[in-house]
């Protein structure tokens, strides 16, 4: 299945705000309010921290916040500190052609 | 708290299968389901397929549906993944994660707590 799309790196130096961008089509980021963002630090295993588009887990940053317009979803990050240096990954229900979960190509988070 | 805990790293020859198994504990497993998602190594992430706890439905990627095949244990509380006909492409880190225990009609979509990975590798 196709990926969804999300820029290879995004970088940011402590205390700014930064945004990554996720998109996909009208039968999974624009369908469903299925989207999920996922973060992995090296060797270890992706952590939930937004799901269905804007709402975050107990635990999660309020740094951290979800939104999505048309086809387009995307995860900001404010106040941004060393320790979200990262890769982060975007998720979707697809609902048509093949149906299942599809997830992005990941995002590399930068603290300059 | 909610724990997944995942089978050891396996080697595998091509065309032989692997198992993984996915012990969970910590919740109630019959109201979710659980999700197989790889990593290949330097690579993203890639969803695998997905089986209800609560009644056993399942729904495979396209990619490997013809060779994968995943079960539940309420007993034990397990799920296992095997994938058959193995290629050196299948060489991933994979995780087991906890999900809805129905797809559209549950709400959700998110996988929420995380086995901590077993790395399968396909060599000759």
């Amino acid at each position: 299945q196709t990926a969804l799309t999300q820029p290879a790196s995004v970088s940011g130096s402590p205390g700014q705000s930064i945004a990554i961008s996720c998109t996909g089509t009208s039968s999974d980021v624009g369908g469903y309010n299925s989207v999920s963002w996922y973060q992995q630090h090296p060797g270890k295993a992706p952590k939930l921290m937004i799901f269905e588009v804007i709402n975050r887990p107990s635990g999660v940053s309020a740094r951290f916040s979800g939104s999505k317009s048309g086809n387009t979803a995307s995860l900001t990050i404010s106040g941004l500190q060393a320790e979200d240096e990262a890769d982060y990954y975007c998720s979707a229900y697809r609902t048509t052609v093949t149906p299942g979960w599809v997830f992005g190509g990941g995002t590399k988070v930068t603290v300059l | 708290q909610v724990h997944l805990v995942q089978s050891g790293a396996e080697v595998k020859k091509p065309g032989a299968s692997v198992k993984v198994s996915c012990k969970a504990s910590g919740y109630t497993f019959t109201n979710f389901g659980i999700a197989w998602v790889r990593q290949a190594p330097g690579q993203g992430l890639e969803w695998v397929g997905w089986i209800s706890a609560f009644n056993g439905n399942r729904k495979y990627a396209q990619k490997v549906q013809n060779r994968v095949t995943m079960t539940i244990d309420t007993s034990t509380t397990t799920s296992n993944m095997e994938l058959r006909s193995l290629i050196p492409d299948d060489t991933a880190v994979y995780y087991c994660a906890r999900g809805p225990y129905e797809i559209l009609s549950a709400g959700d979509f998110d996988f929420d707590h995380w086995g901590q990975g077993t790395l399968v590798t396909v060599s000759s």
